[in-house]
């Protein structure tokens, strides 16, 4: 019930398309979805959160995309950008803990 | 300002070695935390700090121990390493120890890569 499932395990996109990263949850107090983008030798850093009581949050090119029903939020790279290739990971949380579970990664590559 | 400082950047060990991983980080942050990060697992928490003199086991504590030793540093101390702890190591840090807080997010350093033969 801890876990989040992230897929796929990597992506390859050509600039200008639509990178799509998908993430499933199985415990329904979770209150908190974050992404953290991390680029080769360098930590996660957080790229856009959204909680559960809206469908979607949009910062620049970044959507994350939230279906409570189904248990299931993705994060959508419009406009894709090499500088945006990276691995991305999906978390999930609970506002009351210190415990934040990570999925398992996409790596993405935006082609030129 | 640096963040969250790491070090060292890369170390080698053999089986049965020791050795301590540094973290120190100049946000004033009162949370700090151990990950590491193994392909296709994700990050997974070692070990957390909620505030300074406290510390927590997380997710993979076994085989590992920590150090608050103020408010800025949080190491992490391999007493006899196995192969199994060759990973990436990442210390991160939060305001507060709700590091789920939508105010509050994680801010990790560039991480320490182990290697353990």
């Amino acid at each position: 019930q801890q876990q989040v499932k992230q897929s796929p395990q990597s992506l390859i996109v050509q600039k200008g398309g639509i990178s799509i990263i998908n993430c499933a949850y199985e415990n329904t107090a979770f209150d908190y979805f974050p992404w953290y983008q991390q680029f080769p030798g360098k930590g996660p850093a957080l790229l856009i959160a959204i909680r559960p009581d809206v469908s979607e949050k949009k910062e620049g090119r970044f959507t994350i995309s939230f279906n409570k029903s189904a248990k299931q939020f993705s994060l959508h790279i419009m406009d894709s950008q090499p500088g945006d290739s990276a691995t991305y990971f999906c978390a999930a949380g609970m506002d009351s803990s210190y415990k934040l579970i990570f999925g398992s990664g996409t790596r993405l590559l935006v082609r030129p | 300002n640096a963040g969250v400082t790491q070090t060292p950047k890369f170390q080698v060990l053999k089986t049965g070695q020791s050795m301590t991983l540094q973290c120190a980080q100049d946000m004033n942050h009162n949370s700090m935390y151990w990950y590491r990060q193994d392909p296709g697992m994700g990050l997974r928490l070692i070990y957390y700090s909620a505030s300074e003199g406290t510390t927590d086991k997380g997710e993979v504590p076994n085989g590992y121990n920590v150090s608050r030793l103020n408010k800025r540093e949080f190491s992490l101390r391999l007493e006899s390493a196995a192969p199994s702890q060759t990973s990436v190591y990442f210390c991160a840090s939060s305001e507060t120890w709700l590091s789920s807080s939508y105010n509050s997010p994680l801010h990790f350093g560039n991480g320490t890569r182990l290697t353990v033969t």
